[in-house]
């Protein structure tokens, strides 16, 4: 089966401590997304990367850290640095298809809760 | 950076009831996408829009892609308790990220 996985689904840590989110992808994708949700809010981008080695911040990077060295893989690390880490991230993975526009298949997501 | 609004937030109807959200940019937007994310889970493409003045039918969901590229609708036709959900809009940029709205959360009455 093809697909997007992200694990653990619930995630808990104490406060000050790194904690790093998986999330791999076999559909061959290019291009993988980070983006984090809040209770009843929209999804706001963390981190993007449009190929292996390479990645950008997006609207919401400060607390969090990437890394992409393989095309299948793109973990996100959440810093002590993050001042509310509690939330629900999401995993995204995209391909080009016509007209310069992509679509994105999304993972189940992981809770992280931070006591 | 180029942002949607979309309304409303939330939405309740009962069952059999039609259902619209909306997706308003102040700028011109070259493409739109529409997504629907059910209650604990994650976001699921429905449909991309590129068109100007474009409508796309789903069964009972209706799509349509503002004239001016600036603005697009998703109407639900008789609801049912199956279309309960967060529905986003979002539109992609020249580096391949999308921007979500904020959503629309659509809850439907047995």
């Amino acid at each position: 089966d093809g697909g997007i996985t992200q694990s653990p689904k619930y995630l808990f840590r104490k406060e000050g401590q790194n904690v790093t989110l998986s999330c791999e992808q076999n559909l061959n994708h290019d291009a993988m997304y980070w983006y984090r949700q809040d209770p009843g809010q929209g999804l706001r981008l963390i981190y993007y990367s449009q190929i292996v080695n390479d990645f950008q911040k997006g609207d919401i990077a400060e607390g969090y850290s990437v890394s992409r060295e393989k095309k299948e893989s793109f973990p996100l690390t959440v810093t002590s640095a993050q001042k509310n880490p509690t939330a629900f991230y999401l995993c995204a993975s995209s391909i080009r298809e016509g007209a310069g526009t992509d679509t994105q298949y999304f993972g189940p997501g992981t809770r992280l809760t931070v006591l | 950076g180029q942002q949607v609004m979309q309304i409303p937030q939330y939405q309740h109807v009962q069952e059999g009831e039609d259902f619209t959200t909306y997706c308003n940019s102040s700028t011109t937007l070259s493409n739109i996408q529409w997504y629907k994310q059910r209650p604990g889970g994650h976001p699921v493409f429905l449909i991309q829009l590129v068109k100007s003045g474009e409508v796309k039918k789903q069964k009972r969901l209706t799509f349509q892609f503002g004239e001016a590229k600036k603005n697009s609708s998703l109407h639900i036709t008789a609801t049912q308790t199956t279309d309960v959900g967060t529905y986003f809009c979002a539109f992609s940029g020249s580096a391949r990220q999308l921007t979500f709205g904020s959503g629309t959360q659509l809850t439907v009455l047995p």
